[in-house]
């Protein structure tokens, strides 16, 4: 079993769409997560930390639950240029290196 | 503003041949990383440095793969004897300080094809 997993989709979605991604973790001390952005041949961009407490970021919206070991983000009303994969990043306790999943692609449709 | 640069930004090169590539982090960032990315998937760790000091390198997949940070600012990701499975991109990322919870930024990253 992977460290992080991912649906790897493609979700397609149409414009204004609310949309949700999972990403699951084995490791139940696991003590930082983020969820990162990449566009096709590009870096990996930071979208947002993930906090016990659930976190927003305008149509963002990131949740942790450690006792079930998984995160998940929602995006409210998709926008074309919201197309991207994006990334699930774990950093175990007593690290500082990240588990990426293998990410999700979304595709919103006009 | 300055972020992580990598160069060169496309490598190929013939199989047994070495190949070096270069990462500047962000001014003044502590810690920097290694990640490769094979088409598909997401980056997988290779090493770790926090200053000049290599604390982490159970990522690299074999004694081809070495890395270093002399001066504790540029690195250098250097693979001996290139196989054509180390083709993929190699992202650096550089994080202000050695704390779990301080975001990594990503270079541009170099796009390896060996031959």
């Amino acid at each position: 079993r992977k460290e992080v997993e991912q649906d790897p989709g493609p979700f397609n979605v149409p414009e204004g769409a609310t949309v949700a991604f999972n990403c699951t973790y084995s490791n139940s001390a696991s003590q930082s997560f983020f969820w990162y952005r990449q566009d096709c041949r590009k870096e990996p961009k930071l979208l947002m930390s993930v906090y016990s407490s659930g976190n927003e970021d305008g149509r963002f919206t990131a949740q942790l639950n450690r006792a079930s070991q998984y995160i998940s983000l929602l995006i409210r009303d998709s926008k074309l240029s919201d197309s991207a994969t994006y990334l699930c990043v774990v950093i175990p306790s007593g690290t500082y290196k990240y588990i990426f999943g293998t990410g999700t692609r979304l595709k919103v449709l006009a | 503003g300055a972020g992580v640069s990598q160069s060169p930004r496309y490598k190929v090169a013939k199989r047994g041949q070495d190949v070096a590539l270069r990462c500047d982090p962000i001014s003044g960032h502590v810690s920097l990383f290694w990640y490769q990315q094979a088409l598909g998937q997401g980056p997988e760790f290779l090493t770790y440095f926090q200053n000049e000091a290599q604390l982490d390198k159970s990522g690299l997949p074999s004694d081809r793969f070495f890395a270093e940070r002399p001066e504790g600012s540029v690195s250098t990701l250097k693979i001996q004897r290139t196989q054509q499975e180390d083709s993929a991109v190699y992202l650096c990322a550089s994080s202000s300080r050695g704390r779990h919870n301080q975001p990594q930024h990503f270079g541009d990253g170099t796009r390896l094809s060996i031959l």
